[in-house]
């Protein structure tokens, strides 16, 4: 275990839907990644948030957008859905600053599933 | 950006045999170089990792080598058991500005056959 949780595991909707997954980091924290894994992309990198704000953006769809709360947990996005954004959405975390190791902790993921 | 290969996508070994995973990246910058395996069902958990002012760090029966002048490193699994079947990762990364995502190779699947 990780010590990251994403919520939900899984989550079925239709082209065209809004969806909003859930992060939460490990405890001291303060970084969030989010990554997208599909199988024709295999594990892309979407956004980094740090302390509340973005720090670092990959191939992230205008569609999708983050945010980080207050209280470190992040969420993501999805809106306008297609069924190419089927794929699983993890989130990871790391203890980021200066002289601290950025090694990133992934949790189990959300299966989004667009019908 | 950082350019990633993984090879091979596929390997094959029995059970207590060796296993080695290469994975060669372009960004001499690169410094932090992690390995990363997936179950099933399960997100990506860091198995091994190394800098780049180290050659080899082992860890029980996994051992990871760097060969930064050539931009390789690889993940070596010796004595393989049923429960090293999965996918592997490599996502080499420059650590120390932090802020970026890591780009993964596009994983080697090992099979452990009994």
């Amino acid at each position: 275990d990780s010590g990251v949780t994403q919520t939900p595991k899984h989550l079925i909707t239709a082209t065209g839907q809004r969806v909003t997954l859930r992060c939460s980091p490990r405890s001291g924290d303060l970084s969030v990644y989010w990554y997208q894994q599909s199988l024709d992309q295999g594990l892309q990198f979407l956004i980094q948030y740090y302390n509340g704000e973005e720090r670092a953006k990959g191939n992230i769809l205008e569609r999708f957008s983050a945010q980080q709360f207050p209280d470190l947990h992040s969420e993501l996005n999805l809106s306008s859905l297609e069924l190419g954004d089927s794929a699983l959405y993890f989130c990871a975390s790391s203890v980021w600053g200066e002289g601290l190791t950025d090694t990133q902790y992934f949790g189990p993921g959300t299966r989004l599933t667009v019908l | 950006g950082e350019n990633v290969e993984q090879h091979p996508s596929t390997l094959s070994v029995q059970e207590g045999d060796s296993a080695v995973i290469k994975c060669t990246y372009s960004d001499s910058a690169s410094n932090y170089f992690p390995w990363y395996k997936q179950e099933l069902g399960k997100g990506p958990q860091l198995i091994i990792d190394i800098r780049s002012n180290v050659g080899e760090k082992k860890d029980q029966r996994i051992a990871v080598t760097l060969n930064k002048t050539a931009k390789h490193f690889s993940l070596h699994i010796t004595e393989t058991q049923p429960e090293d079947s999965a996918v592997y990762f490599c996502a080499p990364m420059y650590s120390g500005g932090g802020a970026d995502g890591l780009t993964f190779g596009k994983g080697t699947h090992l099979i452990i056959q009994p």
